[in-house]
């Protein structure tokens, strides 16, 4: 079937460290791979995407990279700000469930100053 | 406003009632979406209309849940004789997209949700 593995959180960090979130995903076909974020408060909102292997999705100095071989699609920032205080979703569009977007089940992150 | 609005954002409900969610989605778009979050989950999918038309029901859990949108814009998520297991974030998200694989499928805006509490 298809699903969607993201690490479990909550994640805290300190300012300026280095964050990943893994993902991990299993479906036919290649789907297109989506992150998104919910900051406190707010909406679900896009924050990054790739649509075919070996695509790097960036934006707000976050990246994500679709390695066909692995089935990932890890989310890194080098250098976090406390405003990256979030829920962060790893979602694939898999075109054979009818192209639903798949979410995982979230990762809490939390930055300290 | 600019974003997709839903209404009540809370929602508290003694079991057995019936309740009404309404998505007001960004003016032109298309495709409209409602998910349900359950404390601590990722959304789960429900149903997808494109404009009036309702093409995926199949994350309904029960036919107790009903969804319409029938000028295809404003979108109405019902809910009749709840249970507790309902409590959860109803997440209403519309995309200018068509869902079939169109560039762009995928890019949603989510209004903040509406929180139904089943006691």
């Amino acid at each position: 079937g298809n699903s969607v593995t993201q690490m479990e959180g909550p994640v805290t960090l300190s300012e300026e460290a280095f964050l990943t979130i893994n993902c991990t995903y299993t479906a036919t076909g290649y789907p297109s791979l989506f992150w998104y974020v919910q900051y406190p408060g707010e909406g679900l909102q896009l924050l990054l995407k790739a649509t075919k292997a070996d695509d790097k999705g960036s934006n707000k100095g976050f990246e994500a990279t679709y390695r066909k071989e692995t089935t990932s699609f890890h989310l890194e920032k080098g250098s976090v700000q406390v405003s990256d205080s979030a829920v962060y979703f790893c979602a694939p569009l898999i075109k054979a469930a009818g192209n639903k977007l798949t979410f995982g089940g979230g990762t809490r992150v939390l930055v300290k100053p | 406003g600019a974003g997709v609005s839903q209404s009540p954002r809370y929602k508290v409900a003694k079991r057995g009632q019936d309740v009404a969610l309404r998505c007001d989605p960004i003016s032109g778009h298309v495709s409209l979406f409602w998910y349900q979050q359950a404390l601590g989950q990722g959304p789960e999918f429900l149903t997808y209309f494109q404009n009036e038309a309702q093409l995926d029901k199949s994350g309904l859990p029960s036919d107790r849940f009903f969804a319409e949108r029938p000028e295809g814009s404003v979108s109405t998520l019902k809910i009749q004789r709840t249970q507790q297991e309902d409590s959860a974030v109803y997440l209403c998200a519309s995309s200018f997209i068509r869902r079939e694989g169109l560039a762009g499928a995928g890019e949603l805006f989510f209004g903040e949700g509406s929180r139904l509490t089943v006691l």
